[in-house]
């Protein structure tokens, strides 16, 4: 399948610091990038949709001003989360889908291998 | 609303065969995903399927049944290594992924 990565696999921060997560699809153009969290023993959540050029959609419940989202091409996405408190300390994976192979893959996403965020 | 049900847990012994199933009310329908999760990784790619029936892919196999807004993911001569989470996912109308909570596999020697 695509590949994507992220950027930094593991992060630890100090409460009220800032944090920046990079999802980047290495060989297919990501129309839409979708930004996941996973609690311990849970399943996904998913916290926002974001297509290449426009504002993210973000899940009611998820504060937007809280976690920032930029798609600024078709192959980076940005997750910052501001102000980070211990509460936010979590697994996050980004998913790409897009054109793959000269075609449109609409209902496959292609999964990064997540950041594990640990707010002290 | 939106849901997909699964079993909490299962456990299976090595060599042998295990069925996880999911059962599904979404939204519009178009193609179910099944992923494999291992702790403290990214899901992994497993199986779609968009039309009725089985799909065999090695030792593994999905079902699906859409008027019954039914699958499951047969895993036969289990290893050791299979030991994890099996996430269902139906993509909707809207073409988003709807998660099911997962079906932790354990293995048993």
């Amino acid at each position: 399948g695509a590949v994507v990565s992220q950027h930094p696999s593991r992060v630890i921060c100090k409460s009220g610091t800032s944090v920046k997560i990079e999802c980047r699809s290495l060989d297919f153009q990501a129309t839409t990038m979708f930004w996941y969290r996973q609690f311990p023993k849970q399943s996904l959540m998913l916290m926002a949709t974001s297509n290449e050029g426009s504002k993210a959609t973000y899940e009611q419940g998820v504060e937007k001003d809280k976690f920032l989202i930029n798609h600024a091409s078709l192959t980076l996405s940005t997750l910052t989360v501001t102000s980070a408190h211990p509460e936010d300390s979590s697994f996050y994976i980004c998913s790409a889908r897009g054109y793959w192979q000269g075609a449109l893959r609409d209902t496959e996403q292609f999964f990064g291998p997540g950041t594990r965020l640990t707010v002290l | 609303g939106q849901n997909i049900d699964q079993p909490t847990e299962m456990t299976a012994t090595e060599g042998a065969i295990v069925q996880i199933n999911c059962t599904y009310q979404t939204s519009g329908f178009n193609g179910l995903f099944w992923y494999q999760q291992h702790a403290g990784e990214a899901p992994t790619f497993l199986s779609y399927n968009v039309l009725d029936g089985l799909e065999e892919k090695g030792r593994f196999s999905s079902f699906l049944s859409r008027s019954k807004g039914y699958s499951y993911l047969l895993l036969k001569e289990l290893q050791m290594k299979d030991s994890a989470s099996y996430l269902c996912a139906v993509v909707d109308s809207n073409y988003q992924l709807i998660w099911g909570a997962g079906t932790k596999l354990i293995i048993k020697p």
